[in-house]
């Protein structure tokens, strides 16, 4: 099991906007801004989008973006475009494990 | 441009023994962490461990400890990791990654992964 809690699945039309949450604990995630997200398409290793919860590394998109309310961090794609559909997983510090944790994967469909 | 080469596809028996490899370069192999991850068919993502080559300081997640082996040839820029006996759970894709100095949840550059079928 996942230290980090991700919906399995998440959907939209092209041009909408979608959110990924990925949730920790107190007693982990909680007390730490180092979250990344990564994009994975299939057959391809996985790509860092978003670092520091909010920061978007160079030649990423505007329309990927990070945030944080409490224990739980989000992703949102806005303007979906066909090529966003892809896994995505969230990483963060965490005491538990000095490497960090992964979430279990959210995969995105562009309908 | 920061590269992360890595060995090829690997068909292995229960009880056999490998050892893979990540040749790096684009930048000072010695000043940073790099190490493995790995990614079961169909699941998630997994730190494994890291090592850095400066000093060959390596550290294990708690489930991988005592279960593979990571090393570094700093004269070759490569790291590597080993199995002294592979089980079919042991079939994986496994990606080396190069963290961000030594944040470990930020990791800025991937290798493409090498494929390991453990199967008798």
């Amino acid at each position: 099991q996942s230290a980090l809690t991700q919906p399995p699945s998440a959907s939209g039309s092209p041009g909408q906007s979608v959110t990924i949450s990925c949730t920790g604990t107190s007693s982990d995630v909680g007390g730490y801004d180092y979250v990344s997200w990564y994009q994975q398409h299939p057959g391809k290793p996985p790509k860092l989008i978003i670092y520091e919860v909010n920061t978007r590394p160079s030649g990423v998109p505007e329309r990927f973006s990070g945030s944080r309310s409490g224990n739980t961090f989000f992703l949102t794609v806005s303007g979906l475009q066909p090529d966003d559909e892809a896994d995505y997983y969230c990483n963060s510090y965490a005491d538990s494990d000095n490497l960090g944790v992964f979430g279990g994967g959210t995969k995105l469909t562009v309908l | 441009e920061v590269q992360l080469v890595q060995s090829g596809a690997e068909l292995k028996k229960p009880g056999q023994p490998l050892k893979i490899s990540c040749r790096a370069s684009g930048y000072t192999f010695t000043n940073f962490w790099i190490g493995w991850v790995r990614q079961m068919p169909g699941s998630g993502l997994e730190w494994m461990g890291v090592i850095y080559p400066g000093d060959s300081e390596t550290r294990y997640s708690p489930s991988f400890q005592g279960q593979v082996t990571i090393s570094a040839d700093k004269s070759i820029d490569t790291a590597y990791l080993q199995w002294d006996s592979l089980e079919a759970s042991d079939t994986a894709i496994y990606y080396c990654a190069r963290p961000h100095l030594g944040h470990f949840a930020r990791i800025d550059f991937w290798g493409r992964g090498s494929l390991v079928t453990v199967s008798s």
